[in-house]
């Protein structure tokens, strides 16, 4: 199946740093790629979407000035956690789909931890 | 609003009989379903899925039951392996909209 990583697998932060999580598709070209957040117990909650070479769709409540997704190549996509805070602690997961592929393949995700 | 429903947090099976995962939803609309298996440190790997215009679809061990009137759906696994131990994501879709996931379901398959 096709490949989807993420870097890092985990961040430590202090309050009001920025971080950046990458995504990245290894062996397909990834027209769409999707952020999720997973907080303890709960399910995979979708926070955007993003095609390649456009803004992101920012899913409702979630702030796409402290969240910034950019997607600038069909094998990458980054999510920049501005102003982290320790409620921005969660469990976040990309995904990736090629065009005319219904299926999405999962990143193993990165674990924040905002002190 | 918590549109896929996955009740059991966890279910613990026998190696070699049967383990079953259940999935509601209310949103009359999806039609489609899927489900994922969640490793530790891992993300979610596609498991199997089921069109809405079916009510099971089998894949080896794995068989997916829809009941489009009970808005239910189910995992089968049988027989049951200590390697099928994981976190189980139902996740379902309407047209070509996002997924929506539920809870998921720790499986503890006991040798």
């Amino acid at each position: 199946g096709a490949v989807v990583s993420q870097h890092p697998s985990r961040v430590i932060c202090k309050s009001g740093t920025s971080v950046k999580i990458e995504c990245r598709s290894l062996d397909f070209q990834a027209t769409t790629m999707f952020w999720y957040r997973q907080f303890p117990k709960q399910s995979l909650m979708l926070m955007a979407t993003s095609n390649e070479g456009s803004k992101a769709t920012y899913e409702q409540g979630v702030e796409k000035d402290k969240f910034l997704i950019n997607h600038a190549s069909l094998t990458l996509s980054t999510l920049t956690v501005t102003s982290a805070h320790p409620e921005d602690s969660s469990f976040y997961i990309c995904s990736a789909r090629s065009g005319g592929v219904d299926e999405q393949f999962f990143g193993p995700g990165t674990r924040l931890t905002v002190l | 609003d918590q549109q896929v429903k996955q009740n059991s947090p966890s279910l613990s099976v026998q190696e070699g009989r049967i383990s079953i995962l259940n999935c509601d939803y209310t949103n009359s609309m999806f039609d489609y379903f899927l489900w994922y298996k969640k490793y530790p440190a891992e993300g979610p790997t596609f498991l199997i899925s089921i069109s809405s215009i079916k009510d099971k679809n089998e894949d080896g061990r794995f068989t997916v039951f829809l009941n489009k009137s009970a808005k239910h759906l189910s995992l089968h696994i049988v027989p049951s392996q200590p390697g099928d131990s994981a976190v189980y994501f139902c996740a379902a879709k309407s047209g070509a909209n996002n997924l929506f996931f539920g809870t998921g379901t720790r499986l503890t398959v006991i040798p």
